[in-house]
């Protein structure tokens, strides 16, 4: 059974960036795809970006391009996502979510990180 | 980018009924379709993978369906855990997009 824990909530100035962590125990991490999400306050789920270890593939939301980096360290099973330009509009809940590949659905969550744009 | 809608945006049913949440993609994509269950303050589940089949777990009450750019989650007999918020996902191998989301609620 995989868990994801990540990284506690944070609270930025607009125009700084954050970064969130994901680590996984459990299974291989590079064997599986870690994708991020995020949820405004009320709203729904917007796909961010993806990684998929093992292969070094990555892939960006169109509305995200040029403003996300996900990465990941296989050493210590961990995938990190950067949001820099931050705006108030990227307060959100972030998600990071295992995938078995890159077309299959999202199976197991993190908790969920909360970051506040004040 | 695919774009997912889902109607109705809320579906009020009474407990014991069935429910039924669409979701329509903007162009044909096969079969690689999900939904999930949003509870307030947790992290989606998913529920139903590959338009039709249930996670580990999923009550049989759950069911997918669909083909090319409409796809339906039904929920046979309502219980009340079931009364939250849920999300269509297409995904593939180069990219992923979510629907706005159903809030199912109780009637």
């Amino acid at each position: 059974q995989v868990q994801l824990v990540q990284s506690g909530a944070e609270v930025k100035k607009p125009g700084s960036s954050v970064k969130v962590s994901c680590k996984a125990s459990g299974g291989t991490f590079s064997n599986y795809a870690i994708t991020w999400v995020r949820q405004a306050p009320g709203q729904g789920l917007e796909w961010m970006g993806r990684i998929f270890p093992l292969l070094g593939i990555v892939h960006y939301s169109q509305t995200f391009q040029g403003r996300v980096t996900v990465t990941a360290d296989k050493s210590t099973a961990t995938a990190y996502m950067e949001l820099n330009s931050l705006r108030s509009e990227d307060t959100a809940v972030y998600y990071c979510a295992r995938k078995l590949t890159l077309a299959d659905a999202a199976d197991s969550w993190g908790q969920g990180t909360l970051v506040t744009v004040s | 980018e695919i774009v997912m809608t889902q109607s109705p945006a809320t579906l009020s049913v009474s407990p014991g009924e069935r429910a039924t949440l669409s979701c329509r993609a903007s162009q044909n994509f096969g079969s690689n379709l999900a939904w999930y269950q949003q509870k307030p303050g947790q992290a989606p589940r998913l529920l139903i993978y590959g338009t039709s089949t249930r996670a580990t777990g999923i009550p049989a009450r759950f069911s997918g369906s669909g083909s090319g750019t409409e796809f339906t989650l039904t929920i046979s007999s309502l219980q009340s855990e079931d009364f939250a918020v849920y999300f269509c996902h297409h995904y593939n191998n180069w990219g992923e997009t979510f629907g706005q989301g159903t809030k199912l609620e109780i009637k």
